[in-house]
């Protein structure tokens, strides 16, 4: 089973930020928080991950709280595209696959 | 950008025929992988591979299963004889080191059994 939780489902207007929230709170000291997403029934998609120290890339930031235990990603523009499930993600990475929970559906709206 | 390409798209098929499912990962990375979604339901986890020979497998990849890279690029699923409950997307994925959990995934084959 997915080891983190997240709200079904989100809504955010087009060029606001979207705040994806994700609740990891047996998350060890080796475990990773990743996030991907999925649009539509496409091939889910790498957009970030972190340890403990908040991450940005040119997709999205990931803030992790100092315990660990939860983590935000941003997306700080969104767009129509980026209508899509995202999943937020623990693993030790490497030795362990990644399981997928039901994702937050995110929409993204004109 | 280098990417995962997988064939077919799609794919109808009769219940207790064999399907290959192919996957070109991208071509320096050295882990490959499928996943499954069936339709409305989460992503599941089949089977990884390195080296030739798989690394791990979940309770579904049972003995109708089985995975191959027979040449340098191409690396393949196939099912011996399917199951209406086989019908499903299934996703090939790559990652260039084992230790990371940052995949690349093809954009699926379509299974249809009837």
């Amino acid at each position: 089973d997915a080891k983190t939780t997240q709200p079904p489902s989100m809504d955010c207007a087009e060029g606001r930020a979207a705040n994806l929230p994700c609740n990891h709170s047996t998350i060890s000291g080796n475990e990773y928080v990743y996030w991907y997403r999925q649009i539509h029934s496409q091939g889910p998609q790498y957009i970030i991950h972190g340890l403990k120290n908040n991450e940005t890339n040119e997709m999205a930031s990931l803030i992790i709280t100092e315990d660990r235990k939860s983590s935000t990603l941003i997306l700080p523009h969104a767009t129509l595209r980026d209508t899509a499930v995202y999943y937020c993600i623990v693993t030790q990475g490497g030795s362990e696959k990644l399981v997928f929970g039901k994702g937050t559906k995110l929409t993204v709206n004109p | 950008e280098p990417e995962v390409t997988q064939t077919p798209s799609h794919q109808v098929t009769q219940m207790g025929q064999e399907v290959i499912l192919r996957c070109v990962p991208i071509s320096n990375h050295l882990y490959f992988y499928w996943y499954r979604q069936i339709l409305g339901q989460k992503v599941e986890f089949l089977v990884s591979f390195y080296n030739n020979e798989i690394s791990e497998k979940s309770e579904i990849f049972d003995d109708q299963f089985s995975v191959e890279r027979p040449d340098g690029s191409n690396f393949t699923l196939k099912i011996r004889s399917t199951k209406l409950e086989d019908s499903a997307m299934y996703f090939c994925a790559s990652s260039e080191w084992y230790s990371t959990g940052e995949l690349f995934f093809g954009e699926g084959s379509r299974l249809t059994v009837l």
